[in-house]
């Protein structure tokens, strides 16, 4: 069965440093890969999606960054924290394909920055 | 893009009672809709999700049911269980022409079911 993690499971880091989280996924291959952003008691934000290694796209400009090193990895990262910044970052995959794709998400990681 | 809007907020039930939950889409060109639940500090869980060649689906308590001309879709939770408390999310994706299939999401209802 297909299972996804991410860490660290909580973060607390100062304004102006870097950051840098990790999302993988075992039991897939190829899967299409998504972060997302949820703010203290709000919705989620799509951040950026990956297609293959390799391949980001990013819905909304800001200081976070994506990258795709191997197939099932995904890595969520910032050079200088904003407070902004602060949330809870949802790395989901997509299981199956085109129009019947379900996405699934991971544990999070509950970012704090002060 | 698209635009998806959810109400209520928040919602409070009598256990036993039944919960609607609403949600408005804008892009006619959307063909898929989930619904999340999601616990206290917890990840969003997907309960159920509708397609838009159907106009209802049901899963033991919960049902959805999806009105194209409209725009509109709804999550309807029958004989609310404590365990049922949790946020709500709703969402829409389009079709693509790519192989992403990026989703946009209502900005969630909180349910309480009262003992």
């Amino acid at each position: 069965s297909q299972t996804i993690h991410q860490w660290p499971a909580t973060l607390v880091q100062p304004v102006g440093s870097p950051l840098s989280l990790e999302c993988t996924v075992e039991g897939t291959s190829n899967p299409n890969l998504y972060w997302y952003r949820q703010a203290a008691g709000r919705g989620l934000q799509l951040l950026f999606y990956s297609v293959g290694i390799g391949q980001i796209s990013s819905e909304v400009p800001q200081n976070l960054s994506a990258s795709r090193p191997q197939d099932r990895q995904f890595i969520l990262s910032s050079k200088k924290l904003l407070l902004s910044d602060s949330g809870f970052y949802l790395c989901a995959w997509g299981r199956g394909q085109g129009v019947a794709e379900t996405q699934y998400f991971g544990p999070g990681t509950r970012l704090l920055v002060l | 893009g698209e635009n998806v809007e959810q109400h209520p907020s928040t919602l409070s039930v009598q256990e036993g009672d039944s919960a609607v939950i609403k949600c408005t889409y804008s892009d006619s060109a959307s063909n898929y809709f989930p619904w999340y639940k999601q616990e206290l500090g917890k990840r969003p869980q997907l309960i159920i999700d509708i397609r838009s060649n159907v106009g209802e689906k049901k899963d033991q308590r919960i049902a959805v049911t999806l009105n194209k001309t409209a725009k509109h879709f709804s999550l309807h939770i029958t004989e609310t269980q404590p365990e049922d408390s949790a946020v709500y999310f709703c969402a829409a994706r389009k079709r693509s022409s790519g192989s992403a299939r990026q989703l946009t999401f209502g900005s969630g209802t909180q349910l309480t079911v009262l003992p």
